[in-house]
């Protein structure tokens, strides 16, 4: 049972590259999260689903698109990446509390 | 405009001395709040859950109350192994998927 899995665990890119960011949950949780870490503002939604098929915006979703490829399944992609999305991305997953994956350390130069 | 906000932003203990930290909300209405502990490059993890005023948890050293427009986390002769930051967040009435997070009260214990 190993709950919430993302990857890559760290990714350099250059501006206007592109990129998936991946998570998967076997916890059979219908919603799920990608948040955004940046130090001295805590964690900021980016966008999420609350079952396969929806997804919607959080607080910060410009720059970024998402698919719910399933209900295990929930990727983030950056299409043309920018210095201000250097950042610590998670994902997560409920049913009440969220369960949070180890993250992916992104720097783009 | 729904808020959450943690005091202090960092706290400095030293072994056994006990100690509390703030978690304050302004939200149309409360479905829940959380505490999460988060260690140095991983991801956050969940200590407790507490949905109405009066509610308390506990876990070893720790334990969460709620009052109607704040949590405290009190931690009670803590251990080095406490050193984390503690983050508070809260599910907002209105919307099952909508939860805040604060930002954070970095706590070092120091042996």
């Amino acid at each position: 049972n190993a709950g919430v899995t993302q990857t890559p665990k760290f990714q350099v890119l250059k501006t206007g590259q592109s990129m998936t960011l991946q998570c998967a949950q076997d916890m059979n949780h219908n919603s799920m999260y990608w948040y955004r870490q940046d130090p001295g503002m805590g964690l900021r939604l980016i966008y999420y689903s609350a079952s396969e098929g929806t997804t919607d915006k959080g607080e910060v979703p410009n720059g970024y698109n998402v698919s719910r490829l399933n209900k295990r399944e929930f990727s983030l992609r950056l299409e043309s990446a920018a210095p201000s999305q250097t950042s610590v991305y998670f994902c997560a997953s409920s049913e009440t509390q969220q369960y949070f994956g180890p993250g992916t350390r992104l720097t783009v130069t | 405009e729904d808020q959450v906000t943690q005091s202090p932003e960092a706290l400095r203990l030293q072994e056994g001395e006990s100690s509390s930290l703030n978690c304050s909300y302004t939200v149309s209405g409360l479905r829940g709040l959380f505490w999460y502990r988060q260690d140095p490059g991983k991801g956050p993890e969940f200590l407790f859950t507490l949905y109405s005023a009066g509610e308390e948890k506990e876990k070893e050293r720790l334990k969460a109350t709620l009052t109607k427009k704040e949590s405290f986390l009190h931690i009670t002769a803590p251990k080095p192994e406490d050193s984390a930051t503690y983050l508070c967040a809260v599910q907002e009435g209105t919307s099952y998927d909508k939860v805040i997070f604060g930002p954070g009260t970095s706590l070092s214990v120091i042996p």
